[in-house]
């Protein structure tokens, strides 16, 4: 079974400083998809970055990168310039193709981020 | 906002009874999605709807059920309830049905309370 693991319950950062969160995952496909998403105290789910797993480069979203390793099963995201309204929830996510072509999400435990004034 | 409406905003109930929380997608969206977040916890998949039928089932009890309307609006059921069903549930939708393709958006979700 597919796992998403985030070992970093809670994290926090200076303002203006350069934060990476760590997110690893299992599966035994080739082809699927990756994404950070942000839940700020008003709960809203925000996609931050997606990365797509046949694509070598690492996707970029402004102040927002990835760091994709697909042999190490690793999938970071850096936080820089970090800014007070980064202060949220961040959860990695997974999905691939199962079965009949149904898809299946399955998000990390979170991590918490605090950016320190 | 991202233009996907959820109600009710919160929901208090007892245990052993039924409720249903209703979802409507961005216009133009096929694709709706149920998730279930438990206090402080990540998100677990309930379930997809793809214009009306569905599509993928993650970990949804036997005591839940969902539905797609062909306005494209979605329900989900939840009966017999227990304590444990206390979560905030959010439903999501995107243009279409493939893994990752589409942006998922996700609605402010629905408090449910469990007393």
């Amino acid at each position: 079974a597919q796992t998403v693991t985030q070992s970093q319950p809670e994290m926090s950062v200076q303002e203006a400083e350069t934060v990476t969160l760590s997110c690893t995952y299992d599966t035994s496909e080739n082809n699927y998809y990756l994404f950070w998403y942000k839940q700020p105290p008003s709960r809203q789910m925000i996609l931050v970055i997606r990365q797509e797993a046949y694509k070598q480069q690492n996707a970029t979203e402004n102040r927002f990168s990835v760091n994709f390793q697909k042999a190490a099963k690793s999938f970071s995201l850096k936080i820089s310039d970090s800014q007070l309204g980064d202060t949220a929830m961040y959860f990695c996510a997974f999905t691939q193709a199962g079965t009949s072509g149904t898809y299946k999400y399955i998000f990390g435990t979170g991590t918490r981020l605090k950016v320190l004034a | 906002d991202s233009g996907v409406t959820q109600t009710p905003k919160h929901l208090i109930t007892a245990t052993g009874q039924r409720v249903t929380l209703r979802c409507s997608p961005r216009s133009g969206d096929l694709s709706v999605y149920w998730y279930q977040q438990s206090l402080d916890q990540g998100l677990q998949f309930l379930i997809q709807y793809y214009n009306g039928e569905e599509r993928a089932k993650g970990n949804i009890l036997e005591r839940f059920s969902a539905q797609q309307f062909p306005d494209l609006h979605s329900e989900l059921n939840l009966s017999s309830l227990e304590l444990g069903d206390s979560a905030l549930y959010f439903c999501a939708s995107s243009v279409g049905i493939g893994a990752g393709t589409y942006e998922q958006y996700f609605g402010p979700g629905t408090r449910l309370t469990v007393t």
